[in-house]
């Protein structure tokens, strides 16, 4: 799986929107990009994931560039209980992927 | 979204006896589920990838007959931490592969707190 970078931490306002990057220059053609969160003291939630398409769903918006070396993911209006580890994984969808390796992620802190 | 359940949440146990975590999933059918492992504000490690009907992959330096992996169902793997030492005190998270899904999306378990005295 290819390996994934992430700023250490990061500060968001209370309502604004948080982008976290992530840079995954080495990404095959055949994985997705996914994005995971850890709450203090609780499994990893899952976020969004997307292959080369943008993505939004409820929780986030998935920008991936057109080169896919990069992406971004936007939390549109940043709460308190965002606070929390964010971690952006590339994985393949071939027999046996699934394993995640997981980098140190993104501190973010949402501030009041 | 799917849903992933580890139980028990926590566990306290004593050094030398054997406890067993359970993962399951819960809406869906899961022929490869994996354990990690993570230590206080460390990343996740990967121990071991559990597939149903037969035996478990398990990562360098992990030990297998430390670390008991059983996944007898298409919903349900456990992690048996045997002879228990203070060291192996962490954080035990499991998570499934939906393959109903697009890109086969991992969900994970809410995590088992392990604490050997």
């Amino acid at each position: 799986d290819a390996k994934t970078t992430q700023p250490t931490s990061m500060d968001c306002a209370e309502g604004r929107a948080a982008n976290l990057p992530c840079n995954h220059s080495t990404i095959s053609g055949n994985e997705y990009v996914y994005w995971y969160r850890q709450i203090h003291s609780q499994g990893p939630q899952y976020i969004i994931h997307g292959l080369k398409n943008n993505e939004t769903n409820e929780m986030a918006s998935l920008i991936i560039t057109e080169d896919r070396k990069s992406s971004t993911l936007i939390l549109p209006h940043a709460t308190l209980r965002d606070t929390a580890v964010y971690y952006c994984i590339v994985r393949g969808v071939n027999t046996n992927a699934g394993k995640s390796t997981f980098g140190d992620g993104t501190t973010l802190t949402v501030k009041p | 979204g799917a849903v992933v359940s580890q139980h028990p949440s926590w566990v306290i146990c004593k050094s030398g006896t054997s406890v067993k975590i359970e993962c399951r999933s819960l809406d869906f059918q899961a022929t490869t589920m994996f354990w990690y492992r993570q230590f206080p504000k460390q990343s996740l490690m990967l121990m071991a990838t559990s597939n149903e009907g037969s035996k478990a992959t398990y990562e360098q330096g992990v030990e297998k007959d430390k670390f008991l992996i059983n996944h007898a169902s298409l919903t349900l793997s456990t992690l048996t931490v045997t002879s228990a030492h203070p060291e192996d005190s962490s954080f035990y998270i499991c998570s499934a592969r939906n393959r109903d899904v697009s890109g086969n999306t991992i969900y994970f378990g809410e995590g088992s707190w392990l604490t050997v005295v």
